[in-house]
């Protein structure tokens, strides 16, 4: 899951494994949830988004699990592969002007071959 | 496309200097922010602009300006640098129409001040 501090939770699974990255929102009002993916010297790159009318999405290889009731938010990658090593964010939309997201502190996906 | 774009990619300064981190995207889109991420952290939100001529502060807006004269550029100010500001600095871009929020963003700007 993510926490705050200087040291990023870690998550090791095994290749070809399942993998399940957790994250805790702040704020019952947020309406979007959003996913990226980043990579060392990177950018954060999209991965899955899903609204609060919703509690699953699924893309290719990735499903996105909303529960509102206890403000939980989790991807899961499926068949992990050594390029799903990054670092995983995920941030809430809580609504006002400029459709701002706030992010969590991230959790570091390490890939074992 | 080429999406949004940084420069420079890295830079040093010593305190006291000033700088512009420069941001353009080629998507059209009306959204644009600034983000800073500390080792380990997540983004913390500097400044964001919705539109040309319109800008607004973030989460941790001191010690930067932002100006927004164009829809592509979207430029970064440090006017007296500090150690604090040490960081990658990300820019991003939203499309204000259609159903999605998502924020693109560009390959980042690493900058040193000592």
């Amino acid at each position: 899951g993510e926490s705050v501090g200087l040291h990023l939770p870690t998550l090791s699974v095994q290749e070809g494994d399942n993998s399940i990255i957790n994250c805790a929102y702040s704020n019952s009002a947020s309406d979007y949830f959003i996913w990226y993916k980043q990579e060392s010297g990177k950018g954060p790159q999209f991965i899955i988004d899903i609204r609060s009318n919703m509690d699953k999405r699924q893309g290719q290889r990735v499903t996105v699990l909303l529960n509102k009731t206890v403000k939980h938010l989790s991807l899961q990658i499926a068949a992990t592969q050594p390029g799903d090593s990054a670092v995983y964010f995920c941030a809430e939309k809580k609504g006002g002007g400029g459709n701002k997201l706030t992010f969590g502190t991230g959790t570091q996906l390490k890939v074992e071959l | 496309n080429a999406g949004v774009t940084q420069t420079p990619k890295f830079r040093i300064l010593k305190i006291g200097q000033s700088m512009t981190l420069q941001c353009a995207q080629d998507m059209n889109h009306n959204y644009m922010y600034w983000y800073r991420q500390d080792p380990g952290m997540g983004l913390k939100l500097i400044y964001y602009s919705v539109g040309a001529g319109i800008t607004d502060k973030g989460e941790v807006p001191n010690g930067y300006n932002v100006s927004r004269s164009t829809t592509e550029d979207f430029p970064l100010r440090l006017e007296l640098a500090a150690p604090s500001q040490t960081s990658v600095y990300f820019c991003a871009s939203r499309d204000s129409g259609g159903a999605s929020d998502t924020q693109y963003f560009g390959p980042g700007t690493r900058l040193t001040v000592l």
